[in-house]
């Protein structure tokens, strides 16, 4: 079946310009989680949701960053007055609720802020 | 907070060498482990998932093994290709039950 997907894949914006990233998960995977890869880093947690609302956005870094989830599938990252620090490739995965079931990763969106 | 260290931090063989990956974290509190290969611009793909009550898991010429209480796991990688040159990244589930907390990686070349 369809994997994770994730629009765009590569993402060049200004700085200051706000920017969105779209996730569409697997079909009928209820938890849906955003990282951030930074280069030469491992992807870094950033938001969690279960359903429709966000269960911990505690890794987001700072209140330019949210996440929404309207309708419990598709999710979107909203970036507002895009920093050069928020450069890096952006992670969608999604799963079954539960901590035993595997995190499913999309390809990503690659953000570059110029 | 939940450390995860991989070492070594990059790794070039021939072709056919075995060998074998490392992975540690400061917190033994885990519900599982995964190992996930991540090739140049690409996203990440799960290799092997090891649950806590778990000591090992093997596919194919991949084995990786858990020592909860000790902090550590291992890939190992048998007759390796240079189809295996990519980055290995170690991932553990914390007691959030649902943020991965990532090494660095290793990033490996086989050579032919």
């Amino acid at each position: 079946g369809a994997g994770v997907s994730q629009t765009p894949s590569n993402k060049v914006t200004e700085k200051g310009k706000y920017v969105e990233l779209r996730c569409d998960p697997i079909s009928g995977h209820t938890a849906l989680y955003w990282y951030r890869q930074s280069l030469g880093q491992g992807p870094e947690f950033l938001i969690y949701f279960q359903g429709t609302g966000a269960a911990d956005d505690s890794g987001l870094p700072n209140d330019r960053f949210f996440a929404v989830r309207p309708e419990g599938s598709v999710s979107t990252l909203k970036i507002q007055r895009t920093e050069r620090g928020d450069s890096a490739v952006y992670l969608c995965a999604s799963s079954f609720s539960g901590a035993a079931y595997e995190q499913y990763f999309g390809p990503g969106t690659r953000l570059t802020v110029t | 907070k939940q450390e995860v260290t991989q070492i070594p931090a990059a790794l070039s063989v021939p072709e056919g060498e075995n060998l074998v990956l490392n992975c540690s974290f400061t917190d033994s509190a885990i519900y599982n482990l995964q190992w996930f290969r991540q090739d140049p611009g690409k996203g990440l793909t799960s290799l092997l998932l090891i649950q806590s009550s778990q000591r090992e898991q093997t596919s194919g010429r991949l084995n990786a093994s858990l020592d909860k209480s000790s902090g550590r796991s291992t890939l190992y990688i048998a007759a390796s290709q240079p189809g295996d040159s990519a980055t290995y990244l170690c991932a553990v589930l914390g007691d959030s039950g649902y943020a991965l907390n990532f090494g660095k990686g290793t990033s490996l070349l086989v050579t032919p």
